[in-house]
């Protein structure tokens, strides 16, 4: 257990809908991940939170968003949603914003959209 | 830009036999490497990671790495493969201050054979 959580555990969803993932991060730890895990795309980096502010940005699409709360959990919205979106989407997070710091991983989230 | 190739998307040994997965690197120095593994419907648990302190980096489970910048590899090894290392393994690198996101090789799928 790495002590990120992540809820629901499982998401199924028609296209064209709106989704909500939550993610809350190791008890101390500032730094949130999300990532997508897709066949075709592999693991990919979407966006990262420190301490309640946008600090990077990686292949997220428009349609997708996220923030990171005053208690430090965060939410990952899917909008508009397309077929293509189905995948497991990951967070992860880490105690600083320090160099070469390890990241811990959440059990994950499956998102089927139909 | 950091990137890392993963030789191999399926790896066969057979059960006493060593392990060894490959990763090369791309990076600016210093690149920070690490090892994860994915078990079947679970998250990314962290096996090691390199920071340069040591270039050869023990992990759980008997794993070991050995970072070679002259060969720009990261690859991983155990003496003895157990039914239970049976995973999706991936090679991650991340950068400096600044740009610690994770990115991922396309990752190695061990299967063990009895």
């Amino acid at each position: 257990d790495s002590g990120v959580t992540q809820t629901p555990k499982h998401l199924i969803t028609a296209t064209g809908q709106r989704v909500t993932l939550r993610c809350s991060p190791r008890s101390g730890d500032l730094s949130v991940y999300w990532y997508q895990q897709s066949l075709d795309q592999g693991l990919q980096f979407l966006i990262q939170y420190y301490n309640g502010e946008e600090r990077a940005k990686g292949n997220i699409l428009e349609r997708f968003s996220a923030q990171q709360f005053p208690d430090l959990h965060s939410e990952l919205n899917l909008s508009s949603l397309e077929l293509g979106d189905s995948a497991l989407y990951f967070c992860a997070s880490s105690p600083a914003r320090t160099s070469g710091g390890e990241q811990y991983f959440g059990p994950g989230t499956r998102l089927t959209v139909t | 830009a950091q990137s890392v190739t993963q030789l191999g998307s399926h790896v066969s040994v057979s059960e006493g036999a060593l392990v060894l997965l490959r990763c090369n690197y791309s990076s600016s120095v210093p690149p920070y490497l690490f090892w994860y593994v994915q078990y079947p419907n679970q998250g990314l648990q962290l096996l090691l990671k390199y920071t340069s302190a040591a270039t050869l980096v023990k992990g759980i489970n008997g794993f070991e790495a050995e970072f070679k910048k002259s060969e720009t590899s990261f690859h991983l090894t155990k003496p003895s493969a157990h039914m239970s290392d049976a995973a999706e393994y991936f090679c991650a690198v991340s950068g400096d201050f600044g740009n610690e996101k994770l990115t991922f090789g396309t990752g190695t799928r061990l299967t063990i054979i009895p």
